[in-house]
């Protein structure tokens, strides 16, 4: 089952917060976290694993809730840079690495 | 620097015809993988690999072929039985368990039916 993301799009100055939301109906024992300029290529943030840890890269930082399955990406004081297309991806259970990811969130950061 | 070469970037097909997108890796990376990206729905896997010699369907096989005969190289093969192939494809490879350290993607090849 794809994951769920929200919102689906994201428009904020640059400076401000913002924070996307990623939620499975199935069990997740991890969190990949991507981020796609347009017309290129999807760049790998991070993973979260089981344990309810918090990463960061850059002033990006996440959280994984694995009772809640779900997971949130946090931007912090956000820059030009971070214009783009977010997305979550959860593996499978049958012990391969394969991705299920989600929609994806539109995020565009304004002068 | 090691990495995911796809190519050709572009790709025109006409209706009826078979086309090959290429995907190569020199990351050693034991699993690859073929995803779809259409406006809106995010990516979608067709096919992957964990093993050379050795390929899955995904969600969205039909229409579509792999071979894998070396661990460098995984390529797709668009057919004519593919009836709405115009989409963004997306190769990615990673370790045998990604949550190691995730996906490297491809730059992908843009596919547009003529």
């Amino acid at each position: 089952q794809q994951p769920v993301q929200s919102p689906q799009a994201v428009i904020l100055r640059e400076g401000e917060d913002a924070v996307i939301n990623c939620s499975s109906s199935k069990a997740l024992y991890s969190v990949h976290w991507y981020r796609q300029k347009h017309g290129e290529a999807p760049v790998f943030l991070m993973i979260l694993l089981k344990g309810g840890e918090q990463k960061g890269h850059e002033k990006i930082s996440a959280s994984f809730n694995e009772k809640k399955q779900q997971s949130s990406l946090y931007l912090t004081a956000s820059q030009l840079s971070y214009s783009g297309t977010y997305f979550c991806g959860t593996p499978d259970l049958s012990g391969y690495s394969t991705l299920t990811f989600g929609k994806g969130t539109m995020l565009l950061v304004s002068p | 620097d090691g990495g995911i070469t796809q190519s050709p970037k572009y790709l025109f097909r006409k209706e009826g015809q078979n086309v090959t997108l290429s995907c190569e890796q020199n990351l050693n990376h034991d699993a690859m993988y073929w995803y779809r990206q259409d406006p809106g729905q995010g990516l979608r896997l067709i096919y992957y690999s964990q093993i050379v010699n050795d390929f899955q369907k995904g969600d969205i096989a039909e229409g579509y072929s792999v071979s894998r005969e070396k661990k460098e190289s995984f390529p797709l093969t668009v057919t004519s039985a593919q009836k709405n192939p115009t989409a963004f494809y997306l190769c990615a490879s990673s370790t045998s368990w990604a949550g190691g350290s995730g996906y490297t993607f491809g730059s992908g090849t843009r596919l547009t039916v003529v």
